[in-house]
């Protein structure tokens, strides 16, 4: 009964390469984000999509490109990978895109060598 | 000037104490506020949302907020070793689109 759930947990390849980052939620939720988490812990967001709409786009590379399928469903495609990538990729969900509780798939550690 | 800022400890309590976690944000506008824990290697864990004045208890925790001093924070009461974690102060801005910002989290330790 996973919430948000993402796949894969752990992704390492090499630089230059294209991975995908998939995420899904059960909740019924309308909106839904991909956040950041750098080396730091500092976490950022990078999109966020309410039914399949794109309404944040933070300035990320456009080598990142988010894509919504269905309202449950975000995924992230990077392309030609780079060492500073290198982070943990949160998805979230939200009942709308207003000033809602927002509910946080476990992470996709990527790591790029 | 960040736009959540907290301090990023770590803030040591003995078991059974109170802690104190505080948090400032720059835009006057914000209108939603929450407090989320993060154990290492964990995603981000919603403990408390407050959007009005005043404080908001939940159990061991209650948030408290001052917009006119741009002031959020959240209390531990009866601190326990298993509420040693990260505490991350977000806040939802004047744009309300849902974009949530973060501080940088305030490492919280609690000693048997």
């Amino acid at each position: 009964d996973t919430a948000v759930s993402q796949t894969p947990k752990y992704l390492v390849t090499q630089m230059g390469n294209d991975k995908s980052i998939k995420c899904e939620q059960n909740l019924g939720h309308d909106t839904m984000y991909w956040y950041k988490q750098d080396s730091k812990k500092f976490l950022k967001i990078m999109f966020s999509y309410n039914n399949k709409e794109l309404i944040i786009n933070e300035t990320v590379p456009n080598r990142f490109s988010p894509k919504s399928p269905d309202k449950a469903h975000l995924n992230l495609h990077i392309n030609s990978l780079e060492l500073g990538d290198s982070a943990v990729y949160f998805c979230a969900s939200s009942p709308g895109p207003g000033p809602y509780e927002q509910y946080f798939g476990p992470g996709t550690r990527l790591t790029v060598t | 000037q960040k736009e959540v800022e907290q301090n990023s400890g770590p803030l040591s309590v003995p078991e059974g104490a109170i802690a104190s976690l505080n948090c400032t944000y720059s835009d006057r506008g914000s209108q939603s506020f929450f407090w989320y824990r993060q154990y290492s290697g964990k995603s981000p864990e919603l403990i408390m949302s407050i959007y009005s004045n005043g404080d908001k208890e939940d159990g061991r925790f209650t948030a408290q907020l001052n917009k006119a001093s741009q002031y959020v924070s959240l209390l531990i009461r009866d601190s326990q070793p298993s509420d040693s974690a990260t505490y991350l102060c977000a806040v939802i801005g004047s744009s309300n689109t849902g974009k949530l910002i973060f501080g940088q989290g305030t490492t919280l330790q609690v000693k048997p």
